[in-house]
């Protein structure tokens, strides 16, 4: 049984690129997290979808965006990135409904330079 | 305030002996509480949740909560050097299902 998977693990980019980071969930989640975590500090929740819309959204600008596909799977995009996107991206999939249920992807580190 | 609040430590503890991690979190509502290890370089993992209050064991690993004072804390028995890990506390409210997270606390076990 597949636990949630990103790609690619390491990313390196400049200022004022864009990036495309992928997660698949783990078989028979339907909810998909995605989280910012900088060196030192908690995940920061930046958006989560479901049924292919994006049903939560933390304080993240707009040049955060992302999509859910009919298989669950998810990209999350950052435009015009800047060197403080630089962090571990999390992916998180999960059963729609409260409880514990997140399965953590191993991450994406992207670093701006 | 933040939201949730570790002390970043690093907690230092000797082999074998109970580490006891603390978190405080500002928002009554918040109905669910999980502790995460999450070791240099990977993604956090889960430890134990806890819903209601008192007590809540799982072999080495103890959750406490505590809703009237809005803590929570975890105690790991017979501390071992594979414990040494940065734990992170996180809190759910349940009407959004959004994990809200500590900046956790780093914890170091010595042989």
């Amino acid at each position: 049984d597949a636990g949630v998977t990103q790609s690619p693990t390491h990313l390196i980019k400049t200022r004022g690129q864009q990036v495309t980071l992928r997660c698949s969930p783990k078989s028979g989640h339907d909810t998909v997290s995605w989280y910012q975590q900088a060196l030192g500090q908690g995940p920061q929740f930046i958006f989560q979808y479901y049924e292919e819309e994006e049903r939560q959204r933390g304080n993240f600008p707009d040049r955060f965006s992302g999509h859910q596909f009919p298989n669950y799977s998810s990209e999350l995009n950052v435009n015009a990135l800047l060197l403080g996107d630089s962090a571990l991206y999390l992916c998180a999939s999960s059963l729609d409904g409260p409880g514990p249920g997140y399965t953590f992807g191993s991450g994406t580190r992207l670093t701006v330079v | 305030q933040k939201e949730v609040e570790q002390n970043s430590g690093p907690l230092s503890v000797p082999e074998g002996a109970i580490a006891s991690l603390n978190c405080t979190y500002s928002d009554r509502v918040s109905q669910s509480f999980f502790w995460y290890r999450q070791y240099s370089g990977k993604s956090p993992e889960l430890i134990m949740s806890i819903y209601s209050n008192g007590d809540k064991e799982d072999g080495r690993f103890t959750a406490q909560l505590n809703k009237a004072s809005q803590y929570v804390s975890l105690l790991i028995r017979d501390s071992q050097p594979s414990d040494s890990a940065t734990y992170l506390c996180a809190v759910m409210k349940d009407s959004n299902y959004q994990l809200i997270w500590g900046a956790g606390t780093k914890l170091i076990i010595k042989p």
